[in-house]
């Protein structure tokens, strides 16, 4: 399978523990993309990297949220002092030029 | 501001019949447009895409219309199946930002 992976895909962590979560897109793909999904919404964009530079960051990214990609493969998405409000299904997609194709998502709940 | 407005939060149809999903946009910044297919617990998966500079776009059972005079976007699925029972997500893109609508869940009765 050589679709986008994502890793865990799902996350159990209590109020201002701090969460890791890692996506491997396609690997011919140089541009990469971080999205949050709630319940009843469609996915809103976070950020976006081409290659290993982060070139777009949402105002919904606050300080506590930070995405890295090294070397321009895989991404990860850390989440530091959770908060219930956090809880959400956290997408990564990967493209090469418009069409983005997503991963499962990873699933995360804050108690 | 909703760029990206899907209405209908739900629609039903009979197996065999035409499915209509509809989308509204603002923001006509955005030159590509796709629609999206996801079912529960799973991420979002492509289905066909159209760019501004054309009008329909067709691939087997799915074709995409777009009428940028009223800034409306349409699916029709036909013969639509029950697997076809998902969310549908209509979404524009004018490079790397891409803005998604709430969703429509069809459901196709067998």
């Amino acid at each position: 399978d050589t679709g986008v992976s994502q890793d865990p895909r799902h996350k159990i962590t209590k109020r201002g523990q701090n969460v890791t979560f890692r996506c491997d897109p396609i690997s011919e793909h140089n541009r990469l993309y971080w999205y949050r999904q709630t319940l009843g919404q469609g996915p809103e964009f976070l950020t976006y990297f081409q290659n290993e530079a982060q070139l777009e960051k949402s105002r919904l990214l606050s300080d506590r949220f930070s995405a890295e990609r090294p070397k321009g493969s895989f991404s990860t998405l850390e989440i530091q002092r959770t908060e219930q409000g956090d809880s959400a299904m956290y997408l990564c997609a990967s493209s090469l030029l418009k069409t983005q194709y997503f991963g499962p998502g990873t699933r995360l709940l804050v108690l | 501001d909703q760029q990206v407005k899907q209405n209908s939060p739900s629609l039903s149809v009979q197996e065999g019949r035409i499915s209509i999903l509809n989308c509204d946009y603002t923001n006509s910044m955005f030159d590509y447009f796709l629609w999206y297919k996801k079912y529960p617990a799973e991420g979002p998966t492509f289905l066909i895409s159209i760019s501004s500079i054309k009008d329909k776009n067709e691939d087997g059972r799915f074709t995409v219309f777009l009428n940028k005079s009223a800034k409306h976007l349409s699916l029709h699925i036909v013969p639509s199946q029950p697997g076809d029972s998902a969310v549908y997500f209509c979404a524009k893109t004018g490079g790397f930002k891409t803005i998604f609508g709430a969703g429509t869940r069809l459901f196709v009765k067998a």
